[in-house]
């Protein structure tokens, strides 16, 4: 099946410090949605991407679609302690038959925030 | 604030037992999706549904089987477990939009 490339695979960093992961694949996505998954919980939705070149807020959060349509990165600043988790990219790929609701996962970044 | 609920949350199985995992949702999406997630490899998707009375095989369906007879319930069966089956299993709910909305998970250990 298709491939998305997750960098990195974990981080350690100090609170307050800004973090960056980017998600990649040799297909086009016609969306791109980025996760958070807290231990013995379920992926949480953060933010959605639907045109390529967007650039979406949430918070402390920020996700771009990238132009060639093949990969999207996701920005934490000043994190926090509950900032902990794994962050997933998701997206339906352009070659999965037309259908919008098939979703191809990364692998994760494991992020840990030192206080 | 319920959303995606899934029963149980925990459970153990003796080899070639079988089980029913049931996932219900109150946003009357029209997609419901079983995944299952293991160290190292991410989501996978097993098996999903695009309206009431349909399913459909996903990356990894052997061993599974599914119904969907009612639109908010998607059910999830194992008739004969195996140790390869031991996992964290998620459901999903969207509408027609591809952001999925997960559950918590039932973590299942086949022993």
């Amino acid at each position: 099946g298709q491939q998305l490339n997750q960098s990195p695979q974990s981080m350690f960093i100090q609170e307050g410090e800004d973090v960056s992961m980017n998600c990649t694949s040799s297909s086009i996505f016609n969306t791109w949605l980025w996760y958070k998954q807290d231990p013995g919980e379920g992926p949480v939705l953060l933010i959605a991407l639907y045109k390529a070149g967007e650039l979406t807020s949430n918070g402390r959060l920020t996700a771009q679609f990238g132009i060639t349509r093949k990969d999207s990165f996701l920005n934490i600043s000043a994190s926090i302690p509950s900032d902990v988790g794994i962050y997933f990219c998701a997206g339906p790929p352009l070659n999965s038959g037309g259908s919008n609701y098939k979703l191809t996962f990364g692998k994760g970044t494991l992020l840990t925030v030192n206080p | 604030n319920a959303g995606v609920t899934q029963t149980p949350k925990f459970r153990v199985l003796k080899t070639g037992q079988s089980m029913t995992l049931l996932c219900a949702q109150d946003m009357n999406h029209e997609y419901m999706y079983w995944y299952r997630q293991d160290p190292g490899m991410g989501l996978r998707l097993i098996h999903y549904s695009v309206g009431e009375g349909t399913t459909a095989k996903g990356e990894v369906p052997d061993g599974y089987n599914v119904s969907r007879l009612k639109k908010q319930n998607f059910l999830l069966g194992l008739e004969s477990a195996a140790p390869s089956q031991t996992s964290v299993y998620f459901c999903a709910s969207s509408p027609s939009l591809a952001a999925q909305h997960f559950g918590d998970g039932t973590r299942l250990s086949i022993l």
